[in-house]
Order: C-alpha cells, then sequence, then structure tokens
C-alpha cells in the first residue's frame, strides 16, 4: 500500500531564510508525486508534480522538489522564503498502475517570521 | 476562465439528515473526483467520475454515493449524517482519467458542520 509522510506539522522560518518541507512516501511500484499548497479557507493548487522525467522538479512561486528514489523523499524546498508562502502544503503519491487516486501527507503548516 | 465551483460554502446539518454538495468543473474536463479533508489532515479520496461512470472509490460506507451529469457537473450525497462526517469536501477537475498526465484542480471547497 502506499502511504506519504510528511515530517513537522509545522515549520517556522524567518522571512528571506530557506524553506526545507519534507516529504517520505511508500511505493511498490514507481510513484509519482505533487506538492499542493492551500491558503487559508482556499481549495488546493499544484505547486509541482514528479512524473518520471527530471529528478529535480521546478514549480510555480520559487519552489522546487527533487525526487530521491534511494532516500524514498520528495522534499520542497525555496531559496528565500516570502510571508506570502505562509500556507498549509500537502504532499501527494499515486502510482502509475491506479486508479487515479491521491493518497495524501497530513499536511505541514509554514509560518514565516518577520 | 471560471475555475472549479462548489455549491454552497458553508453548510450545517444535524444527525440523521443527508446532504447534496455540488460541483461544476472546469470548462471541457471530463473527470471529477471528491475528497474529504477532516480539520487537521490530508484529503481523503471518495470517489472518481470520468465519462459520467464511477472510476475510483475509496475507503467510504454506503452513506456516500455520488453521480456525475451529461454536463461532467457532479453531486455528491451523504446520507444518515454521523458527527464525524463534519469536514471541508472537496471537489477536483481534471481533462482526463490519468493523474499521470493531468492536473487536478480544486474547488474551494464545501464546509459541512454536523451537530
Amino acid at each position: 500500500a502506499q502511504s506519504v509522510t510528511q515530517l513537522g506539522s509545522h515549520v517556522s522560518v524567518s522571512e528571506g531564510a530557506l524553506v526545507l518541507l519534507r516529504c517520505n512516501y511508500s511505493s511498490s511500484v514507481p510513484p509519482y508525486l505533487f506538492w499542493y499548497v492551500q491558503y487559508p479557507n482556499q481549495g488546493l493548487q499544484l505547486l509541482l508534480k514528479y512524473t518520471s522525467a527530471a529528478t529535480l522538479v521546478k514549480g510555480i512561486n520559487g519552489f522546487e522538489a527533487e525526487f530521491k528514489k534511494s532516500e524514498t523523499s520528495f522534499h520542497l524546498t525555496k531559496p528565500s522564503a516570502h510571508m506570502s508562502d505562509a500556507a498549509e502544503y500537502f504532499c501527494a503519491v499515486t502510482r502509475r498502475d491506479s486508479n487515479y487516486q491521491l493518497i495524501w501527507g497530513a499536511g505541514t503548516k509554514l509560518i514565516i517570521k518577520p | 476562465d471560471a475555475g472549479v465551483t462548489q455549491s454552497p460554502t458553508h453548510l450545517i446539518k444535524t444527525r440523521g439528515q443527508h446532504v447534496t454538495l455540488r460541483c461544476s468543473p472546469i470548462s471541457g474536463h471530463k473527470s471529477v473526483s471528491w475528497y474529504q479533508q477532516v480539520l487537521g489532515q490530508g484529503p481523503q479520496f471518495i470517489f472518481q467520475y470520468y465519462e459520467k461512470e464511477e472510476r475510483g472509490r475509496g475507503n467510504f460506507p454506503d452513506r456516500f454515493s455520488a453521480r456525475q451529469f451529461p454536463n461532467y457537473s457532479s453531486e455528491l450525497n451523504v446520507n444518515a449524517l454521523l458527527l464525524g462526517d463534519s469536514a471541508l469536501y472537496l471537489c477536483a477537475s481534471s481533462l482526463f482519467r490519468s493523474s499521470s498526465t493531468d492536473t487536478q484542480y480544486f474547488g474551494p471547497g464545501t464546509r459541512l458542520t454536523v451537530l
């Protein structure tokens, strides 16, 4: 069975500092991996996705993530945090042979300190 | 272009009642998926519909049902509501069925509170 683990329900960084949100997955077959962002009282917006092309994936708003098969990880990073990045971030996985079901992590709330 | 729309935005029901939630996908999108997001957790997959047929079902009881109409809009129905059904219900649409090539676009959700 597939699963997603996001380490840290809350992550706090200073404005301008590096953002690192961790995601580890388990999957018996090569996965597709996603990062979504959810702003307060809004739906989920896709940041980036890995679908077996380049292992370093660039997304919107300056975020990127690297797929590391040996570590079963897909951590999200951004070099310099901005106040507008404050939101909840979700990592999700699906299998290439699945029926389109996304399996989600519990989310990490990113707090930006001025 | 209009994004995914959901109605109502908020809903308060009592235990035992039933509820119908509605979703309109982005124009041209043929696939609609429903998710339940309990406070403090990630979304849980409930259903996927493609071309008006159920293509996937998550681990939810039979009290949950859905359908997709010829215009690709969708309804989620929940019968005999329980307190534990209180959650944000999210609808997502995409062009096709496969998550490997598609992006799912999410609506703002319907906040259901069961008292």
